[in-house]
C-alpha cells in the first residue's frame, strides 16, 4: 500500500516561489504503472489538478496556470517536487500528492495534504 | 481543454435514500472516468474508475455507470458515513479535470 506525504513551507510570500516535496513509501517511485501528481484545493473550494510526473521525467501541467509550475522527480530519494512560482494569495490552498495508477492515471493513492498560505 | 460539469452542487438526502450525481465532459472521454469521495479536512478517496469499476475496499451501495459524456454515480441507500462531497474526475487527456463537487447533506 503506498503511502505519500507532503513537506514543505506553509507560508510563501507573495511573488515567491512555493516549493513542495513528496516523500512516496510502500512501493518504488519507478514503477512503470503510475504517474504522480500534484492537486491543490483553495479552502471551500473544488480540487484542481496541478500537474504530473512520470519517473522518465515526462510531465504534464495544468495549462490555466501559464507555466508557472515546474515538477520534477528524484528516484534515488523516492521523491517528487513541485515549485509553483510568482505566487498570488490565490495560491493558498491545501496541495495534494497523489499517485495515478496506470492505465488511466486515476489518483488512487493520496498524501494528507498541506496548508500552504500566501501572504506578506 | 476537457470541461466537467457535475449537478446538482448540493444535494439533501435522508438515510437509506438513493442518490444519484451526474458528471457531464465537455467531449467523449469513453470511460476514462473516477469519481472520488471527500470528508471535510480529508484527502480525497477513490471510490469508482474506468467509470464502473468499484475500488477494492468501497462498499458495495456505490456504483457507477455511463460512457461518452454521461455519468452517474449512485448510492443505492445512503449511510451516515456517506455524506460527504464527490468529485468526478477524466483521464482522457494529459490534462486531468475534475468536476466542481457535489456536497451530500443531511436533509
Amino acid at each position: 500500500q503506498l503511502q505519500l506525504q507532503e513537506s514543505g513551507p506553509g507560508l510563501v510570500k507573495p511573488s515567491e516561489t512555493l516549493s513542495l516535496t513528496c516523500t512516496v513509501s510502500g512501493g518504488s517511485i519507478t514503477s512503470s504503472t503510475y504517474y504522480w501528481g500534484w492537486i491543490r484545493q483553495p479552502p471551500w473550494k473544488g480540487l484542481e489538478w496541478i500537474g504530473s510526473i512520470y519517473y522518465t521525467g515526462i510531465t504534464y501541467d495544468n495549462p490555466s496556470l501559464k507555466s508557472r509550475v515546474t515538477i520534477s522527480v528524484d528516484t534515488s530519494k523516492n521523491q517528487f517536487s513541485l515549485k509553483l512560482n510568482s505566487v498570488t494569495a490565490a495560491d493558498t490552498a491545501v496541495y495534494y500528492c497523489a499517485g495515478q495508477l496506470g492505465p488511466g492515471w486515476f489518483f488512487d493513492s493520496w498524501g494528507q495534504g498541506t496548508l500552504v498560505t500566501v501572504s506578506s | 481543454d476537457i470541461q466537467m460539469t457535475q449537478s446538482p452542487s448540493t444535494l439533501s438526502a435522508s438515510v437509506g435514500d438513493r442518490v444519484t450525481i451526474t458528471c457531464r465532459a465537455s467531449q467523449s472521454i469513453s470511460s476514462w472516468l473516477a469519481w472520488y469521495q471527500q470528508k471535510p479536512g480529508k484527502a480525497p478517496k477513490l471510490l469508482i474508475y474506468e467509470a464502473s469499476s468499484l475500488e477494492s475496499g468501497v462498499p458495495s451501495r456505490f456504483s457507477g455507470s455511463g460512457s461518452g459524456t454521461e455519468f452517474t454515480l449512485t448510492i443505492s441507500s445512503l449511510q451516515p458515513d456517506d455524506f460527504a462531497s464527490y468529485y468526478c474526475q477524466q483521464y482522457n487527456s494529459p490534462t486531468w479535470t475534475f468536476g466542481q463537487g457535489t456536497r451530500v447533506e443531511i436533509k
